[in-house]
Order: structure tokens, then C-alpha cells, then sequence
């Protein structure tokens, strides 16, 4: 199994600032994820975390804005840039440890940031 | 592309009733299925989780099989608690796909006792 995780729990931010989100895993993991989950929404993949290089980033998602960084195995930040009331929601960090490289193995989560920008 | 169809909540049901949740997919290769849950204030955890064609899942009396002639992965639980209250989601991964999850929009469900 995999304990992640993150800080801060919840912030209330400024429009026009940024945030860095910090998500800590407890063992090394071979994939990192962030997720963005809006109220009552289900959850949407912003980007990949590729260790040691550019996060993959999903239709919709660029890097100026959600700049992502994954210096090792067990570490990423995701910054929210230049925020706005929109982006107002819950970012999630997640991982999956795939050692048998067979199956896809679960996915564990972060517990979740909560911004909320006025 | 790949996709998770769920049925819309929210659902309510009374304590011990029998619980289905639908769940139907789209898959261009061989998906591993899974339901996550998420409690009220706590992030998701998964709930079960099936990696091939007629495999069933099953935790805390929740089950789901792997159904592939119907692209179905629907969780069922004979008697609900209140406990059971909570948001499920339905989900698929593809290591054809980078591993990456695929989640259905979510069922909140609320037990009445």
C-alpha cells in the first residue's frame, strides 16, 4: 500500500496569486497523478508527474498553468498559477505502485487540498 | 475514447435495503474496473476492484463483477447500513492507456435508518 500526503488541507488564496500543493508518498510509486475534483463533480485528471521530466498534461490543462514538478520517486508539487474563483475546488494527489508491470494496481489518493479563491 | 457511464444519484434507500449501483464502460482494450469511495469529508479509497472478465470484486459486503459481453462492472450489496452513506465512483484503467483512471461522475448515496 501507499500513504500520501498533502499540504496544505485547505487554503483561501487571492485572485492573481499562485499556490503551490506539496503531495508526499510514503514509498516509492511508479506513477503520480494530480486530479482536480469540483463540488458535487467527479473527478478530472489534470496531468501525469513524470519523474525527472515535463508532466503529461490532459486536453484542457497547460503547463503555465499547473506547473507540476516530480524531483523523485515519493515527492511532487502541483502550482495552481495566477488563480482565479474557478479554480476554486479540490486538487487530489494520487499513485500507483505497479511493480508486477501485468495488472494495473490500485490507485491510492491524497486526502485532498481545498482551495478556495475570492 | 474510454469512457465510465454511472447512474445518476443521488440514490436513497432505507437501512437494509438491497443496493445496485449501474456502471457501464467503453473500452478500446482490456480495462481493469474498479469502485472507489469517498466518505463524507475523506478522500477516496478503493472499494473493490476486478482485473479480468468474470472476476468479482467484493469488500465490506459490496460486490461487483467483471462482465464483458455486457461492458458492465454494477455494485451491488444485499443490506445497506447508514454507514454506507457516501459518494461512489466508478472507474476504469487501461495499461494501454499509461495506467491512467478513467471515473464515472459519481453516485452519492444516502441510507436513511
Amino acid at each position: 500500500s501507499a500513504v500520501i500526503s498533502q499540504k496544505p488541507s485547505r487554503d483561501i488564496c487571492q485572485r492573481g496569486t499562485s499556490l503551490t500543493i506539496q503531495c508526499q508518498v510514503d514509498s516509492q510509486v511508479t506513477m503520480m497523478f494530480w486530479y482536480r475534483q469540483q463540488p458535487g463533480q467527479s473527478l478530472t485528471l489534470i496531468a501525469t508527474a513524470n519523474q525527472g521530466s515535463e508532466a503529461t498534461y490532459e486536453s484542457g490543462f497547460v503547463i503555465d498553468k499547473f506547473p507540476i514538478s516530480r524531483p523523485n520517486l515519493t515527492f511532487s508539487t502541483l502550482t495552481v498559477s495566477n488563480m482565479s474563483p474557478e479554480d476554486s475546488s479540490i486538487y487530489l494527489c494520487s499513485a500507483i505502485k505497479n511493480p508486477s508491470g501485468m495488472y494495473v494496481d490500485e490507485q491510492f489518493f491524497g486526502p485532498g487540498t481545498r482551495l478556495t479563491v475570492l | 475514447g474510454d469512457s465510465v457511464t454511472q447512474m445518476e444519484g443521488p440514490v436513497t434507500l432505507s437501512e437494509e435495503a438491497f443496493l445496485t449501483i449501474n456502471c457501464t464502460y467503453t473500452a478500446t482494450g482490456y480495462p481493469s474496473l474498479f469502485w472507489y469511495v469517498q466518505y463524507p469529508g475523506e478522500g477516496l479509497q478503493l472499494l473493490l476492484k476486478a482485473t479480468k472478465a468474470d472476476d468479482k470484486g467484493s469488500n465490506k459486503g459490496f460486490e461487483a463483477t467483471y462482465r464483458k459481453e455486457t461492458t458492465s462492472f454494477h455494485l451491488e450489496k444485499g443490506s445497506v447500513q447508514v454507514s454506507d452513506s457516501a459518494v461512489y465512483f466508478c472507474a476504469l484503467s487501461d495499461l494501454n492507456r499509461d495506467d491512467k483512471i478513467i471515473f464515472g461522475k459519481g453516485t452519492r448515496l444516502h441510507i436513511l435508518p
